[in-house]
């Protein structure tokens, strides 16, 4: 079946650090992979995409990491700060069926001053 | 820029009562609008794409009698929740693309929570 799996334990970690958070997917074929951040009661923001023949991005603090082969992504933030804790959601954004989003169910972070 | 507003932000409604959330996109124009709902601690789920000035294209298992959609024009969809029942109760959230570019990336409304009595 198809899925994706991000970690549903909340990360916790030190105010400076690195955080590093995880995207499975099995049986898609995604022409993009997106990350999204989500604080509660609120709807997504788009952060960064990153194509399928792309093997990084980056964005001032942010990360991103695409190996299609072993299906995963690994998301990044260097030098984190309170203010990043939210909820990060990886979404994959499908070339057929209209450009279909099929998202994660995110991963919660805390960053602990 | 690219700014997307949802009314209302929160509702409360008695179960069999229709309930209409508005989905607006204040600084660009949006040909594709799409719908989801998110339960605690779960993912946006899918429930149908809106397309200005044609007939929304529902997921699988969405009632399309049941959640109406309109996209009148290139700033305004709309979704109507019929007949509303307890089991409706959850967080709604559009989200647009800009029109005439391909970047992947949408714009999502701050969400309407939706709670049937």
């Amino acid at each position: 079946s198809q899925k994706i799996e991000q970690n549903s334990e909340a990360l916790n970690i030190q105010e400076g650090k690195t955080a590093t958070l995880t995207c499975n997917y099995t049986n898609y074929s995604p022409a993009y992979l997106q990350w999204y951040r989500q604080d509660p009661g609120r709807g997504p923001v788009f952060l960064l995409l990153i194509r399928e023949n792309e093997k990084e991005k980056r964005k001032e603090r942010l990360k991103v990491t695409f190996d299609t082969t072993l299906k995963q992504s690994l998301f990044h933030i260097t030098a984190s700060q309170p203010a990043d804790s939210a909820t990060y959601l990886c979404a994959l954004l499908m070339g057929t069926g209209g450009f279909k989003t099929i998202f994660g169910a995110g991963t919660r972070l805390f960053v602990k001053a | 820029g690219a700014v997307v507003s949802q009314h209302p932000s929160w509702v409360i409604c008695k179960s069999g009562t229709s309930v209409k959330i508005e989905c607006r996109s204040l600084d660009f124009q949006a040909t594709t609008m799409f719908w989801y709902r998110q339960f605690p601690k779960q993912s946006l789920m899918l429930m149908a794409t809106s397309n200005e000035g044609s007939k929304a294209t529902y997921e699988q298992g969405v009632e399309k009698d049941k959640f109406l959609i309109n996209h009148a024009s290139l700033t305004l969809s709309t979704l109507t929740v019929t007949s509303a029942h307890p089991e409706d109760s959850s967080f709604y959230i559009c989200s647009a693309r800009l029109a005439g570019v391909y970047s992947g990336e949408q714009y999502f409304g701050p969400g309407t929570r939706l709670t049937v009595t």
